[in-house]
């Protein structure tokens, strides 16, 4: 699996939108970039994720660059329930493959 | 939305002793689990892959005799710790994949936090 690079820590206004990179500069043809968020002490909740084109759906959006070696994931009015760690994983999507998951950013949004 | 349960949602045991921690996929069927294990202020880190009907395939470092998984059906796979020690209290977490969906999405149980005391 290609490794993320993702930012720490990010903080956010509450109403504004969040906008969290993620880099996947070895992300391989068949590989899907996903973002889980985990807010404390549950397991992770699934976002959104893309192959090639932007992805969007009643969460999140999902912007890849062309050449996908790096995408960004946006929530378009952050509340304070958004406020978790967010996971940026590039991963096949196949029966039998597990996620892989790096240190994610810490979103913290404030009011 | 499938759903993925687990259960005990906390437990705490003594040093010695073992527990068993359940999961189970209530809504789809899934030939495949995963076992997560979650130290504070750190990432999940995979345990092992648990496959229905055969052997769970275990990653470089985790001991296969210390954690049994057992996966007996399409709906439900069990991590046994033995002898458990202080150092296993933990965050478990479990994740599933609907073996009847063409999109292989991962769904994540709630969690089992352990404590050995």
């Amino acid at each position: 699996d290609a490794k993320t690079t993702q930012p720490t820590s990010m903080d956010c206004a509450e109403g504004r939108a969040a906008n969290l990179p993620c880099n996947h500069s070895t992300i391989s043809g068949n590989e899907y970039v996903y973002w889980y968020r985990q807010i404390h002490s549950q397991g992770p909740q699934y976002i959104i994720h893309g192959l090639k084109n932007n992805e969007t759906n009643e969460m999140a959006s999902l912007i890849i660059t062309e050449d996908r070696k790096s995408s960004t994931l946006i929530l378009p009015h952050a509340t304070l329930r958004d406020t978790a760690v967010y996971y940026c994983i590039a991963a096949e999507s196949q029966a039998g493959t597990a996620l892989i998951f790096g240190k994610g950013t810490t979103l913290s949004v404030s009011s | 939305g499938a759903v993925v349960s687990q259960h005990p949602s906390r437990v705490i045991c003594k040093s010695g002793t073992s527990v068993k921690i359940e999961c189970r996929s209530l809504d789809f069927q899934a030939t495949t689990m995963f076992w997560y294990r979650q130290f504070p202020k750190q990432s999940l880190m995979l345990m092992a892959t648990s496959n229905e009907g055969s052997k769970a395939t275990y990653e470089q470092g985790v001991e296969k005799d210390k954690f049994l998984i057992n996966h007996a059906s399409l709906t439900l796979s069990t991590l046994t710790v033995t002898s458990a020690h202080p150092e296993d209290s933990s965050f478990y977490i479990c994740s599933a994949i609907n073996s009847g969906s063409n999109s292989y999405e991962q769904y994540f149980g709630p969690g089992t936090r352990l404590t050995v005391t």
